[in-house]
């Protein structure tokens, strides 16, 4: 089982549209956790940290949910600038310091 | 300016040459990173060094050589190249090891490199 799980998608959604994105980690180690942002043939960018009470972001609601191992991403009113692959970060604070990134969720915002 | 600049960009060589990719951070970061993201998108850390001293070095054919004459310079070296080390390398840095949470990890462009 991969460390961090992440459905590949695509999410094929209308401009406007509110779409979630789901990740699942295994490690209970685990402590620091993030969304990142990949475009097209682009290098990975930080969207936002991930909180144990939740944060928002603008559009971007970011929820942790430590019992059950699933960190969420919530998009309100999608903008075609959207599209691209967001990826779900974990953090082992443990003597290892990693970042172990999931394979991706693929969004497509359609005009 | 851009903060983490790798060369190549893009490299097309044989199976057998002997390569480098190249990295600098002008961000003052006193880690540096080397991952690799495969055909099926998974981004995986290769090596990490901080203040020059090598402190993750993940499971990587040792034909994977890095060096950092400096904190602001991490290059990868691959020699006997072969069809799996197809991928893109992306450098990256942080100000500390972990990418914690006020510890942002800055990536390069990538290197695409393809092994024929």
């Amino acid at each position: 089982r991969k460390e961090v799980e992440q459905d590949p998608g695509p999410f094929n959604v209308p401009e406007g549209a509110t779409v979630a994105f789901n990740c699942t980690y295994s490690n209970s180690a685990s402590q620091s956790f993030f969304w990142y942002r990949q475009d097209c043939r682009k290098e990975p960018k930080l969207l936002m940290s991930v909180y144990s009470s939740g944060n928002e972001d603008g559009r971007f609601t970011a929820q942790l949910n430590r019992a059950s191992q699933y960190i969420s991403l919530l998009i309100r009113d999608s903008k075609l600038s959207d599209s691209a692959t967001y990826l779900c970060v974990v953090n082992r604070m443990d003597s290892s310091y990693k970042l172990i990134f999931g394979s991706g969720t693929r969004l497509l915002v359609r005009p | 300016d851009t903060a983490v600049s790798q060369t190549p960009k893009y490299l097309v060589t044989q199976m057998g040459n002997d390569k480098s990719i190249k990295c600098e951070q002008n961000l003052g970061h006193d880690t540096m990173y080397w991952y690799k993201q495969d055909s099926k998108k998974f981004l995986k850390i290769m090596f990490s060094y901080n203040n020059k001293e090598l402190i993750i070095n993940e499971t990587v054919p040792n034909r994977f050589s890095p060096k950092s004459p400096d904190k602001a310079h991490l290059n990868l070296h691959i020699n006997s190249l072969e069809l799996g080390d197809s991928a893109v390398y992306f450098c990256a840095s942080s100000q500390e090891i972990g990418g914690g949470e006020r510890n942002t990890i800055y990536f390069g462009e990538g290197s695409w490199l393809t092994v024929v």
